[in-house]
């Protein structure tokens, strides 16, 4: 079984771009996470998707924002981007049910300069 | 609301040592799931191993072995005989009946084997 694919994998932008981030999750899974990390917050919670419905949402501002498609596949977007955006983007999917262990790509590093 | 602490920012010990990762958890919910995840260098989380609130029998997998305790918001994850490959960062990982897939995370836990 294929595994989480994000892509891309490196991204420089400046700030005031926009920027839109992919994942394709496992074969047969329905949920869609995004997470931020970076040295000084740690793993934050962006937002989750499923069934191409947006199904739990963290507190970042509206500048993020993300979509599913009806195959499972999720894009982030980024707009109006600032130097603190600068973080390794990780997708995570699961099957969808409460509980189950999520699996993660390799992340996207995002550099805001 | 939940929260998840590492209260262990980074650990060295040698290798064939034996090494504990803490993790204390928050949570309101009666009916909770628990998480450990390993993050090598190369980024990707690797999941290790899952408990539900429900389950607090103890497991041991090869070297690693976890520790969960209701009584003390515990669940510790300890590694016997610690080898190089072992370096990484670990994460302690809660997610809520109520909160779909959404996972709240500790904040990590930088383990380094010295040959």
């Amino acid at each position: 079984k294929a595994g989480v694919t994000q892509t891309p994998r490196y991204l420089i932008k400046t700030r005031g771009q926009q920027v839109t981030l992919s994942c394709s999750p496992i074969s047969g899974h329905r949920s869609v996470s995004w997470y931020q990390q970076t040295p000084g917050q740690g793993l934050q919670f962006l937002f989750e998707y499923f069934s191409e419905t947006q199904r739990n949402k963290g507190n970042f501002p509206g500048r993020f924002s993300g979509r599913q498609f009806s195959n499972s596949r999720s894009e982030m977007n980024v707009s109006t981007l600032e130097l603190g955006d600068s973080a390794l983007y990780l997708c995570a999917t699961t099957p969808g049910v409460v509980g189950t262990e999520a699996f993660f790509g390799q992340g996207t590093r995002l550099t805001v300069v | 609301a939940q929260k998840v602490t590492q209260a262990q920012t980074e650990i060295s010990v040698v290798e064939k040592e034996d090494v504990t990762l803490d993790c204390v958890y928050e949570t309101r919910d009666t009916t909770y799931y628990l998480f450990w995840y390993k993050q090598p260098p190369s980024g990707e989380l690797v999941f290790l191993i899952r408990r539900n609130s429900f389950d607090e029998q103890n497991e041991i997998s090869g070297r690693y072995s976890w520790n969960f305790q209701k009584s003390t918001s515990s669940f510790n994850f300890t590694i016997t005989a610690s080898q190089v490959v072992d370096s990484a960062v670990y994460f302690c990982a809660l997610s809520e009946e109520t909160s779909g897939s959404r996972l709240t995370f500790g904040e990590g836990t930088q383990l380094t084997v010295n040959p």
